[in-house]
């Protein structure tokens, strides 16, 4: 049973913020919310992760709501080469909840 | 710091055969993890480790074996290889306690005719 749910797919211009969200409803309080990205063929890298409050690092921003029932991954600066699926995923430190488990992703495409 | 290595990079396998896909980290990750995507899907979750001398299965674990005697290594073995194991996997590690992230490795690319 997925514990996420993302769009299929979105665009956006080069140079423009890209804003990826995410359903997680039924998120548990001991969940953080991760994002990846596969490009073309390569392995998964890691973004970004966060448990309630907003997060950034040199790669992108993650706002999540104050309920923690949804998400939304931010490129400010969104550049050719942020094309890529991006994973939303949820996941406990701990536990039989602590594996990492992949849904389908956002396929994003970033336009010249 | 290597990171995660996995060996080999390609391989074809006929059916029937077997073989073992090897994987190594020099991080002292606890967890380690192996995946594999079929094309245009997702990663799915074959088998994982939270420790040495402990695994567990993932959603897929069928026709696959997996040991984890050392921290560093995770090898996943395929036994009887069938046209339906023809796949890209990866394999992916990761610190315990704590919410860090994965590292993953370049995966190995399995064809089996």
């Amino acid at each position: 049973d997925a514990k996420t749910t993302q769009p299929p797919s979105m665009d956006c211009a080069e140079g423009r913020a890209a804003n990826l969200p995410c359903n997680h409803s039924t998120i548990s309080g001991n969940e953080y919310v991760y994002w990846y990205r596969q490009i073309h063929s390569q392995g998964p890298q890691y973004i970004i992760h966060g448990l309630k409050n907003n997060e950034t690092n040199e790669m992108a921003s993650l706002i999540i709501t104050e309920d923690r029932k949804s998400s939304t991954l931010i490129l400010p600066h969104a550049t050719l080469r942020d094309t890529a699926v991006y994973y939303c995923i949820v996941r406990s430190i701990t536990g039989a909840n602590s594996k990492l488990t992949f849904g389908k992703g956002i396929t994003l495409s970033v336009r010249p | 710091n290597a990171g995660v290595t996995q060996t080999p990079k390609f391989r074809i396998l006929k059916i029937g055969q077997s073989m073992t896909l090897q994987c190594t980290q020099d991080m002292n990750h606890n967890y380690m993890y192996w995946y594999r995507q079929d094309p245009g899907m997702g990663l799915k979750l074959i088998y994982y480790s939270v420790g040495a001398g402990i695994t567990d299965k993932g959603e897929v674990p069928n026709g696959y074996n997996v040991s984890r005697s050392t921290t560093e290594d995770f090898p996943l073995r395929l036994e009887l290889a069938a046209p339906s194991q023809t796949s890209v996997y990866f394999c992916a590690s990761s610190y315990n306690p704590g919410s860090t992230e994965a590292f993953f490795g370049q995966g190995t690319r399995l064809t089996v005719v």
